[in-house]
């Protein structure tokens, strides 16, 4: 089974839209840490957010913000106001605290979201 | 700062063809990862390690070996190349300790490998 899925392939807006990108994880411990990453078209891999799983409040940094929510196991990712330059593929992912996985990232799919002008 | 620095950046090998995939950090960070980035699939892990001489697999380690003698490099070993290890892999690392100290993990740009 996926530890974490992000059911939303691809996503298309334009310009000035909000959009939320959906990750649903599953994890046993109850210590844990969630990440976002871009991969713009260059193919790097950017750092956007990393939470453990005992600060639950939202986030918001400029445009981004995101909602974690422990009872739905759900820590999704809004754009507001979306521009040409958030075109890119979003992972989000999951570390666990302890055990044999400790430290190990597992990451979803991914979402590409375009946004046109 | 360099942070995660792999080379090279493109590779084309014949099959049955051996390379190594190089993977160095200048952060001190414990943990190393490797990963390959198939299209639509995003990123399955090849092998990690926790710490110098200490490695182990992960989802899809055949095919591939890893070393890590050192802190500071990682590399990734293709015995005998094959179609099916065409690919980007990228290198990470990250520092983490059990229980509540867990950085996020730096990339590298990626090398992007194509058997023929």
């Amino acid at each position: 089974a996926q530890k974490v899925t992000q059911a939303q392939t691809e996503i298309s807006v334009v310009e000035k839209e909000d959009v939320t990108l959906d990750c649903v994880y599953e994890t046993r411990d109850t210590t844990y840490y969630l990440f976002w990453y871009k991969q713009p078209p260059s193919g790097e891999l950017v750092f956007l957010i990393r939470r453990n799983s005992f600060d639950e409040q939202n986030e918001i940094s400029g445009r981004y913000s995101w909602n974690f929510q422990k009872s739905t196991s759900s820590f999704n990712f809004t754009i507001t106001a979306s521009q040409v330059v958030d075109s890119a593929v979003y992972f989000c992912a999951l570390s666990e605290d302890r055990g044999s996985t400790l430290g190990r990232l597992y990451f979803g799919r991914g979402t590409q979201l375009t946004v046109w002008p | 700062n360099a942070g995660v620095t792999q080379t090279p950046k493109f590779r084309i090998l014949k099959i049955g063809q051996s390379m190594t995939l190089q993977c160095t950090q200048d952060m001190n960070h414990n943990y190393m990862y490797w990963y390959r980035q198939d299209p639509g699939m995003g990123l399955k892990l090849i092998y990690y390690s926790v710490g110098a001489g200490i490695t182990d697999k992960g989802e899809v380690p055949n095919g591939y070996n890893v070393s890590r003698s050192t802190t500071e490099d990682f590399p990734l070993r293709l015995e005998l190349a094959a179609p099916s290890q065409t690919s980007v892999y990228f290198c990470a690392s990250s520092y983490t300790k059990d229980r509540g100290v867990n950085t996020e993990a730096f990339f590298g740009q990626g090398t992007r490998l194509t058997v023929v």
